[in-house]
């Protein structure tokens, strides 16, 4: 099975600054064929389901702010936040579709410092 | 509206049974694959299983392979998980999840539903 590791666990960031969250999986989620990263971003808050954020490590889902970015490839990804909002406290995961278990990463707390 | 409504969840003893379903509208359900994910309260998400448009695709985690069956009713616009011999760590949240329409195939989940609540315990 994919291990998918998030970091850091938790992190406090001041309105307005860049919140950058890293994703490590224990191998690549890139398929060459069609060079795809399997690689999608999840944001919970509260009280609340997940919500879709990036998928295809990179490629952002309709409605979400342009704040919210995703890049890298491979086995190395981020998810950043350039610039902090109020809205944005929660917990963020992400998750590989390369091969079954289609696993999550343990998950980052995203507080206002 | 794309709307997801899982029900069925309560409380069980261990060795039980339980059925959950999720009904969704504002969408062509038929189309899209499933997928159901959980979460343990405080926990993280753990995908369990998924189903494709015509089921005869399916995938378990290996955590509930042997226990648990996902299905679905086109007709009815309906997704289903059987959980058998329920154990305590089986409490926990049940999403339905979208799989999300791409031409690579399964590369995120797009919708959500609520959730519910199954609790294990005697």
């Amino acid at each position: 099975d994919i291990v998918m590791t998030q970091s850091p666990d938790s992190l406090a960031v001041s309105l307005g600054e860049r919140a950058t969250i890293k994703c490590k999986s224990s191998q690549s989620v890139l398929y060459r064929s069609n060079n795809k990263n399997y690689l999608a971003w999840y944001q919970q808050k509260p009280g609340q389901p997940p919500r879709l954020l990036i998928y295809w490590a990179s490629t952002r889902e309709s409605g979400v702010p342009d704040r919210f970015s995703g890049s890298g490839s491979g086995t190395d990804f981020t998810l950043s936040i350039s610039s902090l909002q109020a809205e944005d406290v929660a917990h963020y995961y992400c998750q590989h579709f390369y091969s079954t278990p289609w696993t999550f990463g343990q998950g980052t707390r995203v507080e206002i410092k | 509206e794309v709307q997801l409504v899982e029900s069925g969840g309560g409380l069980v003893r261990p060795g039980g049974s339980l059925r959950l379903s999720c009904t969704a509208s504002g969408f062509a359900f038929s189309r899209f694959d499933f997928n159901w994910v959980r979460q343990a309260p405080g926990k993280g998400l753990e995908w369990i299983s998924y189903i494709s448009t015509d089921d005869t695709t399916i995938f378990y985690a290996h955590s509930v392979k042997g226990r648990f069956t996902i299905s679905r009713d086109n007709a009815k616009n309906s997704l289903y998980l059987q959980m058998n011999s329920l154990r305590v760590e089986d409490t926990a949240f049940y999403y339905c999840a979208r799989a999300g329409f791409t031409t690579f195939g399964v590369g995120n989940f797009d919708s959500w539903g609520q959730g519910a609540l199954v609790t294990v315990s005697s």
